[in-house]
């Protein structure tokens, strides 16, 4: 999985309530993605990051904030979650001078 | 808008025979078209990648073929073989380096013995 780590692997939240998720990398990649995971619709950007607190929207950006402070740590938070973010959302990074993008394991997330 | 149709949604194959999926795109900017390959609960990995100067990139039994003029882009799986039983993502994307990338809808591979 590319040195990429992500917290919680599984997590159930009610609606409302916030959720952050956590995508932990140890090899100083400078870019790193949020996409999230759902039937029918492959996988799709919500937010990126070039940089320490370098962020940009993707195309399905609305109801997530990101966050990052340190290069290995790239935080995805759905400030009020809603059921239509039951998904499984995965981090990715693209190392220095690549085209390709890695991913991690994917976190789970259920909103009832 | 799915910026990336990929087809069929699920496909079997016998042991030994030939899977191929077809992902079709419009917007002309796309440069970079990686395949990746999705096991249940995991992450999807990076399986080939092509950039439009050439027509078909080969590594071991895994072939994309690229078609510019039609743009559109295939993979081929040669020799399927039931370890190969799993979801793949065509996708594509435009420039050099990190860019978004734009996925297919996915489709679910199985091979049969």
């Amino acid at each position: 999985d590319a040195g990429i780590t992500q917290s919680p692997r599984h997590k159930v939240t009610e609606t409302g309530t916030p959720v952050t998720l956590r995508c932990h990398q140890t090899e100083n990649h400078r870019y790193m993605y949020w996409y999230r995971q759902d039937p029918g619709h492959g996988l799709r950007l919500i937010h990126y990051s070039y940089g320490v607190k370098d962020t940009d929207k993707g195309e399905v950006s609305d109801g997530y904030s990101v966050s990052r402070s340190k290069t290995e740590d790239f935080l995805l938070t759905l400030e009020s979650a809603t059921s239509s973010q039951t998904s499984v959302y995965f981090c990715a990074i693209t190392p220095a001078g690549k085209d390709e993008q890695y991913f991690g394991p994917g976190t789970r997330l259920t909103v009832t | 808008q799915q910026q990336v149709k990929q087809s069929p949604q699920s496909l079997i194959v016998q042991k030994g025979g030939i899977s191929i999926i077809n992902c079709a795109y419009e917007n002309t900017a796309f440069d970079y078209f990686p395949w990746y390959q999705q096991f249940p609960g995991k992450g999807p990995a990076l399986l080939i990648a092509i950039r439009p100067d050439v027509s078909e990139k080969k590594e071991g039994r895994f072939t994309i073929s690229f078609n510019k003029s039609a743009k559109q882009f295939s993979l081929h799986i040669m020799d399927s073989q039931p370890g190969d039983s799993a979801t793949y993502f065509c996708a594509a994307s435009k420039g050099y380096g990190a860019n978004n990338l734009f996925f297919g809808t996915g489709t679910r591979l199985t091979v049969i013995p």
